[in-house]
């Protein structure tokens, strides 16, 4: 079945590094997929989404990078601040899914003064 | 413009009881998408409404059920309610074409004891 997974469940980072979150997804027929940090107390908030016929696409500070052979995803926050502390989610639809959305599993972002 | 809204935002109920949260999507939007989100599976798609319709459903028992009003504001009914169901429950909504990025609200936090 489809299954989006996360490799790390926690990660931590020093203030002012680069931090990168990992994502594996099993649907070869996923044609898009998308980035969400949740904060404490509030809802999923889109970040970043990227469609299967491109392997990368910046935004500012983030960058989402799609490897379709290894069925890979990962997410890049460029000088990460402590507003990134959050849960990361990947997602991905496919064809015909519309707005049905498989989450992974998420990733804890802690961002160390 | 305002974002999407859930009301209750905090709700407890007892085993057996059934209990209707609702949605109020961002002006415009037509899709209506909810999910359960707990810490031991994630975030988990229930389904989603476009004008009026069921359009996507995942697989959660019958006792989960919603519906979509003329306004797209848009309803979901748990009945007998099971100690299981405690979660946050999310609604998204977008325009409703395949990979739109979808707005997610604050949630109901329901506890069933």
């Amino acid at each position: 079945g489809e299954s989006v997974g996360l490799h790390l469940p926690t990660l931590s980072v020093q203030e002012g590094d680069n931090s990168i979150i990992n994502c594996a997804y099993s649907n070869s027929a996923s044609d898009y997929f998308i980035w969400y940090k949740q904060e404490s107390g509030k809802g999923p908030q889109f970040i970043i989404d990227i469609r299967s016929n491109m392997d990368k696409r910046q935004g500012q500070r983030v960058t989402v990078l799609l490897n379709k052979t290894v069925k890979h995803l990962s997410l890049q926050i460029a000088a990460t601040q402590p507003g990134d502390s959050a849960v990361y989610f990947c997602a991905e639809s496919h064809p015909g899914g519309y707005q049905k959305v498989t989450f992974g599993t998420g990733t804890k972002l802690q961002v160390i003064p | 413009k305002a974002g999407v809204t859930q009301t209750p935002r905090y709700l407890i109920k007892t085993r057996g009881q059934q209990v209707t949260l609702s949605c109020s999507p961002i002006s415009g939007h037509r899709s209506v998408s909810w999910y359960q989100q707990t810490p031991g599976q994630g975030l988990q798609f229930l389904f989603e409404y476009f004008s009026e319709t069921q359009r996507n459903k995942g697989n959660f028992p019958g006792r989960f059920s919603g519906r979509q009003f003329s306004n797209s504001r848009s309803e979901m009914n748990v009945s007998t309610l099971e100690l299981g169901d405690s979660a946050l429950y999310l609604c998204a909504s977008s325009g409703g074409l395949a990979g739109e990025e979808q707005y997610f609200g604050p949630g109901t936090r329901l506890t069933v004891t």
